[in-house]
This record gives structure tokens, sequence and C-alpha cells, in this order.
């Protein structure tokens, strides 16, 4: 079964700078992987995807991810980080004709001014 | 596309209370899944439906979990004897997938509290 680390719980970064939080998977074929982001009291709302293709895939609200199978990570970034982007940020994976998304625990941005 | 709506948006319940929660998934969508959150957690699959055939529950949806989906429209999740470990949130999200994989889009879910 397919499985997700978020290796860092809480990140804290200054608005304006760059932002990059990883997500390692385990799967033994080509993963569907994905970001989604939520805001408190709020459902998950996708950031992006990467299904095949390209390994730099560009999401919404400036947000880009890079698919590097020999490192099996699926790291989100962005350039520049505006205080709305403060929220909790989950990895998840899917597997071929599996229907089930296996999600990481999430990462924690708080943005300071 | 009005997205995927959950009602409540929030539940109080005792102990041992019954509580039945609603789904309305986009429309066109044929698969509609439940997810559930504990805090400090990612979402953990429960139980999924494509139209109205439930394909799968997972081990964490004991007996006292029940999941519809009739006509394959809404959903509705339902806790009997509810216990203090229920205490969660329960999202719900749908998709249109007709082969392989796609997007889940979720609802905003119904946070769940049992007294």
């Amino acid at each position: 079964a397919q499985s997700v680390t978020q290796p860092d719980i809480h990140i804290t970064v200054s608005e304006g700078a760059s932002l990059e939080l990883r997500c390692n998977y385990s799967y033994g074929a080509t993963p569907y992987l994905f970001w989604y982001v939520q805001s408190p009291g709020q459902g998950l709302q996708l950031l992006l995807k990467y299904f095949s293709g390209d390994t730099l895939v560009q999401g919404i609200k400036g947000f880009e991810a890079e698919f590097k199978r020999s490192q099996s990570s699926f790291n989100l970034r962005k350039p520049s980080v505006h205080w709305s982007d403060a929220a909790e940020y989950f990895c998840a994976v899917g597997a071929g004709n599996d229907y089930k998304l296996s999600f990481g625990a999430g990462t924690t941005v708080t943005v300071r001014a | 596309d009005t997205g995927v709506s959950q009602d409540p948006r929030h539940k109080i319940t005792k102990r041992g209370q019954n509580v039945t929660f609603r789904c309305d998934p986009i429309s066109e969508h044929n698969r509609l899944y439940w997810y559930r959150q504990t805090l400090g957690q990612g979402p953990e699959f429960l139980t999924y439906f494509q139209n109205e055939a439930q394909l799968e529950k997972s081990r964490l949806l004991s007996d006292r979990f029940s999941a519809e989906r009739p006509k394959g429209s809404f959903s509705t999740l339902e806790i009997q004897r509810t216990e203090q470990g229920d205490s969660a949130m329960y999202l719900c999200a749908s998709s249109l997938t007709i082969q392989g994989q796609s997007p889940l889009h979720f609802g905003n879910g119904t946070r769940l509290t049992v007294t």
C-alpha cells in the first residue's frame, strides 16, 4: 500500500520569502501525487496534481511542485509567500486504479510579517 | 459548479446518541468518498461509492458506522451509539472518474464533538 511522509510538522516563513514543503511517498510504481491546502475549519482545496509527463507541475496561487522519482519526493514550492498562504498543507498519493488517496500528516505554515 | 456541500457544519452530541451527516456532491460526479480527520492528522479514508454502490469500507469504519448513497446522488453517514473517540472532522469528497485517478473535490466537512 502507498504511504506519504511529510517530515516538517510546522514551518514559519517571512512574508515575501520562498517556501518549500517536503513530501516523500512510498509506492512501487508510478504514483499519482497531489498537494492540498486546508484553511482552519475548512475543507481541502487542490493546489496541483501530477499524473504523468513533465515532472515540474504548476498549480494555483503561484505554487509548483517537482516529482523526483529517484528520491520518491514531490516537494511543493512557492517563490514568494503571502500572508494568505498561512494554512495547513497536505501531500497525498494515489496508485493506479486504487480510488483511495493516502494523505500525509500535514505541514502547518505560519507567515510572519 | 456549486461544490461539495456538507450538512451540518458542526454537531455536538452526547455519548451514546446517534448522528447523521449529509453530503451533496458536485452534480455530475460519479464517485463519492468519506474521510475522517482528527486533530493534527491528515484525512483517513472511510468509505467510497461508485454511483450508488458502496465498494469498500475501511477497517476504521466499525459496525456503528453506516453510509448510503441512494440513487447515486447525495450520501449520508450515520454513526450509532457515538463514542468520544468518534470526535473528528468528517469530510466528504467527490470526483468524476472514468478510469484511473482524478482529483478529489472536498466539502468543508462536518465537525463532530461527542461529550
